[in-house]
């Protein structure tokens, strides 16, 4: 199976500042699909196929990446954004998921 | 709108066996696959198995001999049982609705399920 790696394990950003997460695969995969988690709260689709942002999230993320990098950029990191971030590949059988980057407020 | 909601017990004996049904509104389970993911307390996801849209099934091999996943269209019901429970499967068990896009990933979830194992 693909294992996904995500760095870093935990950061704290201040409002205002610019944060990129990073995930990479043991292998080479097509694209790359990020959910955010809050705390006691089920995932929630944040970017899919790599650069596509879900329903409702603000335009200050970003996704993009190939092959076996991807990053999940905050071009103007916000209080809600705290959370952690959860990258997923199925390109190949099973999907997988990285152990998440916490994100946390400075 | 697109719902799921999952319902099972809070606690299991351990090598008992877990049953969660996960009933689904808003989309109907002959056009969307259902899958099943888990979050043990303080980890990461884990991707355990799905119902496709056209009554198949595909499991995680991880879970491939304890694990069976069913459903029952007419009630818009998914179940997941899993035999031979173990503390290390206590966890947060998820329903979710797989989209469709270029790849294949998660776009609605339920609000999930914590199950203990005891011993």
């Amino acid at each position: 199976e693909i294992v996904l790696t995500q760095s870093p394990t935990t950061m704290a950003a201040s409002p205002g500042e610019k944060v990129t997460l990073t995930c990479r695969a043991s292998s080479s995969v097509s694209y790359m699909h990020w959910y955010q988690q809050k705390s006691g709260a089920s995932p929630k689709l944040w970017i899919y196929d790599t650069s596509n942002r879900a329903s409702g999230v603000p335009n200050c993320f970003s996704g993009s990446g190939s092959g076996t990098s991807y990053s999940l950029t905050i071009s103007s990191m916000e209080t809600e954004d705290a959370a952690t971030y959860y990258c997923q590949q199925w390109s190949s059988n099973p999907p997988t998921f990285g152990a998440g980057t916490k994100l946390e407020l400075k | 709108q697109v719902q799921l909601k999952e319902t099972g017990p809070d606690l299991v004996q351990l090598t008992q066996t877990l049953s969660i049904t996960c009933t689904v509104s808003g989309f109907s389970l002959t056009t969307y696959n259902v899958h099943w993911v888990r979050q043990p307390p303080g980890k990461g996801l884990e991707w355990m198995g799905a119902m496709w849209n056209g009554g198949g099934t595909d499991y995680n091999s991880a879970f491939k001999s304890r694990l069976s996943i069913s459903r029952d269209t007419s009630k818009s019901q998914v179940f997941l049982k899993m035999n031979s429970l173990q503390t290390d499967d206590t966890a947060k068990y998820f329903c979710a609705r797989r989209g469709y896009g270029s790849s294949w990933y998660f776009d609605f979830w339920g609000p999930g399920t914590m199950v203990t194992v005891s011993s």
